[in-house]
């Protein structure tokens, strides 16, 4: 069963920050999050595992809440280059109902 | 909703063998496929990019010749893993890109888990 993406869209000016959330009915092993470019293949940006990870790296970071089922994904002081449409994917196990969400489209303006 | 297919969703192969895995878009026209592997506690990994009636562009340390892929038509490509070892065990997924109204737009098949015996 495919994960919730909340919101389904953000519009953001240069340097605000935006939260993106991601949720499932079935108990995790992982979560994964992508960003993609019109046109272009998913970008991986980062796995979180069972265990209650919170990962970053530059001013994007995300967090697991594995007893919630829920991951956020952070971006703080967005910047132009962040627009895009993000994905989470979640596994229940390695492999196995890998599902990735419906996708939140993302625009940065200046 | 857009749907793509992955077949097969298991498979087992002797070493040597070679295994093809088929990626369908159902319901709509993919002029673009992308195919994935992900080993355990990794994310997907882009092996490569096919647009219909061309060749697949491939990531750097993959192989064109281990990894055969085929995009005939605009709702079916085929990875072929070709003499496979069991290191080429893995999770597979593929991944179309739509036309039309959902240009843009990128869809994901269930995946096909690969074990080499």
């Amino acid at each position: 069963q495919q994960p919730v993406q909340s919101p389904q869209a953000v519009i953001l000016r240069e340097g605000e920050d935006a939260v993106i959330n991601c949720s499932s009915s079935k108990a995790l092993y992982s979560v994964h999050w992508y960003r993609q470019k019109h046109g272009e293949a998913p970008v991986f940006l980062m796995i979180l595992l069972k265990g209650g990870e919170q990962k970053g790296h530059d001013k994007i970071s995300a967090s697991f809440n594995e007893k919630k089922q829920q991951s956020s994904l952070y971006l703080t002081a967005s910047q132009l280059s962040y627009s895009g449409t993000y994905f989470c994917g979640t596994e229940t196990g390695y492999g196995q109902n890998f599902v990735f969400g419906p996708g939140t489209r993302l625009s940065v303006l200046p | 909703g857009a749907v793509v297919s992955q077949h097969p969703s298991w498979v087992i192969c002797k070493s040597g063998t070679s295994v093809k895995i088929e990626c369908r878009s159902l319901d709509f026209q993919a002029t673009t496929m992308f195919w994935y592997r992900q080993f355990p506690k990794q994310s997907l990994m882009l092996m490569a990019t096919s647009n219909e009636g061309s060749k697949a562009t491939y990531e750097q340390g993959v192989e064109k010749d281990k990894f055969l892929i085929n995009h005939a038509s605009l709702t079916l490509s085929t990875l072929t893993v070709t003499s496979a070892h069991p290191e080429d065990s893995s999770f597979y997924i593929c991944s179309a890109s739509g036309q039309g109204e959902n240009t843009g737009e990128l869809f994901f098949g269930e995946g096909s888990r690969l074990t080499v015996l």
